[in-house]
């Protein structure tokens, strides 16, 4: 069956300290793969996507950036956080016309 | 360009009522249309979609959605509400499913 991990679930980290989140997929080939950030519980905005292997796509610059390694794997970094980065972070795939599959999300807190 | 508008921020219904949440889209082509419902500190959880075919789509958890080409809607509803219907919905548009527009969320609130 297909399933998405995203890891880890909550993470405390001070202004300036680097960042990697990650998202693996299982049971498919070639997905589509997003990063979204949701700030304040509303609001979804697109960070990156990826369509294949070492392609990226930024839709916001910041101070972020993302990385994929491997087909299903999808890494969300940072070389020094910043308060304004915190929040909520989503990893989503998707094959066909089946819309998005996200992961269960990352709380960020920068302190 | 592909846009979603959920003109609610916030609905509140009584337990037992009929809910309707709101979305209205544009895209150029025929649309692939999405309603994602989120709890507290969780992922988004599909509910229905529409692609082709009947206009009103039967979904998760009793929620249905009809397709109005003319007006450019989606609108999600339910006969019956719960209280644990209560959480965030999200409406998601696509000229094709690998690309997906959110709207900007709606919180239900289902009162008992």
């Amino acid at each position: 069956s297909q399933t998405i991990h995203q890891w880890p679930a909550t993470l405390v980290q001070p202004v300036g300290s680097p960042l990697s989140l990650e998202c693996t997929v299982e049971g498919t080939s070639n997905p589509n793969l997003y990063w979204y950030r949701q700030a304040a519980g509303r609001g979804l905005q697109l960070l990156f996507y990826s369509v294949g292997i070492g392609q990226i796509s930024s839709e916001v610059p910041q101070n972020l950036s993302a990385s994929r390694p491997q087909d299903r794997q999808f890494i969300l970094s940072s070389k020094k956080l910043l308060l304004s980065d915190s929040g909520f972070y989503l990893c989503a795939w998707t094959v066909g016309d089946y819309g998005y599959t996200f992961g269960s999300g990352t709380r960020l807190t920068v302190v | 360009a592909q846009s979603v508008a959920q003109p609610e921020d916030q609905v509140n219904v009584a337990e037992g009522n009929p809910l309707t949440v709101k979305c209205t889209y544009s895209v150029s082509g025929n649309p692939y249309l999405f309603w994602y419902v989120q709890y507290p500190n969780r992922g988004l959880q599909f509910l229905l979609k529409y692609i082709t075919g009947d206009n009103l789509v039967k979904g998760s958890y009793g929620f249905e959605a009809e397709f109005n080409k003319s007006q450019t809607s989606f609108h999600l509803k339910k006969p019956s509400a719960l209280v644990s219907d209560s959480a965030l919905y999200f409406c998601a548009v696509s000229g094709s499913a690998r690309q997906l527009t959110f709207g900007s969320g709606t919180q239900l609130t289902v009162l008992p």
